[in-house]
């Protein structure tokens, strides 16, 4: 099984600035098949990035993935009020089971 | 336009079977490709995958919990339902349905693009 480690776990920022978080992975995900979301309270997961580096349909080019191997990162440049939520990695490269990181919550 | 929707008990008592309902549109099980996924969620804690179907009947499971699950299709109504069995508090959480990703260029890959609006469950006495 694939673990995923987040880091950090919590970050406080400032509207407007550019953030990176990590996602690392137990054994190195080929192809890229690592994938980012978005959840805000009481909401359901949102897709922002696929493969890796693909954005998803209506997600913003503030957010950008990018990484291979074990380690991945989800940029987002200039953030927006909106963008404060919690952000999960997942892998789809072995499988089952498909898992998803611990989350990294970006607070104001 | 895909959406997707779960249904069932809030409240199951331990040791119950739970079942959940997945009712969708705007896609069909089947589609070539096609699959759905069931994630859980507890309280303030991070996602977990539990199983998928695709549209050929072929099912996948967590491992940790494949003897409790099973998953099912019924294409005439577009459902999939969740079926786990020997509820136990620590599965108290909520569960969502999901479809299988699909790029622009049709290519699907098991992350997931549509997601429910989530149920929860408690399991309590």
């Amino acid at each position: 099984e694939i673990e995923l480690t987040q880091s950090p776990g919590t970050l406080s920022v400032s509207p407007g600035e550019r953030v990176t978080l990590s996602c690392r992975a137990s054994q190195s995900i080929s192809a890229g098949n690592l994938a980012w979301y978005q959840q805000k309270p009481g909401q359901a997961p949102r897709l922002l990035i696929y493969d890796a580096s693909s954005r998803a349909t209506g997600i913003p080019a503030r957010f950008s993935g990018s990484g291979s191997g074990k380690d991945f990162t989800l940029s987002i440049s200039s953030l927006q009020s909106e963008d404060f939520a919690v952000y999960y990695c997942q892998q789809y490269n072995d499988w089952p089971p498909i898992t998803f990181g611990q989350g990294t919550r970006l607070d104001i | 336009q895909i959406t997707l929707k779960e249904s069932g008990p809030t409240l199951v008592k331990p040791t119950q079977t739970l079942t959940l309902t997945c009712s969708f549109s705007g896609f069909s099980l089947t589609t070539t490709e096609a699959a759905v996924g069931w994630i859980r969620q507890p309280p303030g804690k991070a996602l977990e995958w539990l199983g998928i179907i695709h549209w050929d009947d072929n099912k996948r499971y967590s491992p940790s919990l494949k003897t409790r699950l099973t998953i099912t299709k019924d294409t005439s109504k577009n459902q999939v339902v969740l079926t786990m069995t020997d509820m136990d508090p620590v599965d108290t959480a909520t569960y969502y349905c999901a479809h299988r990703g699909r790029d622009g260029s049709g290519t699907y890959s098991p992350y997931f693009d549509y997601w429910g609006q989530g149920t929860l469950v408690t399991v309590s006495s």
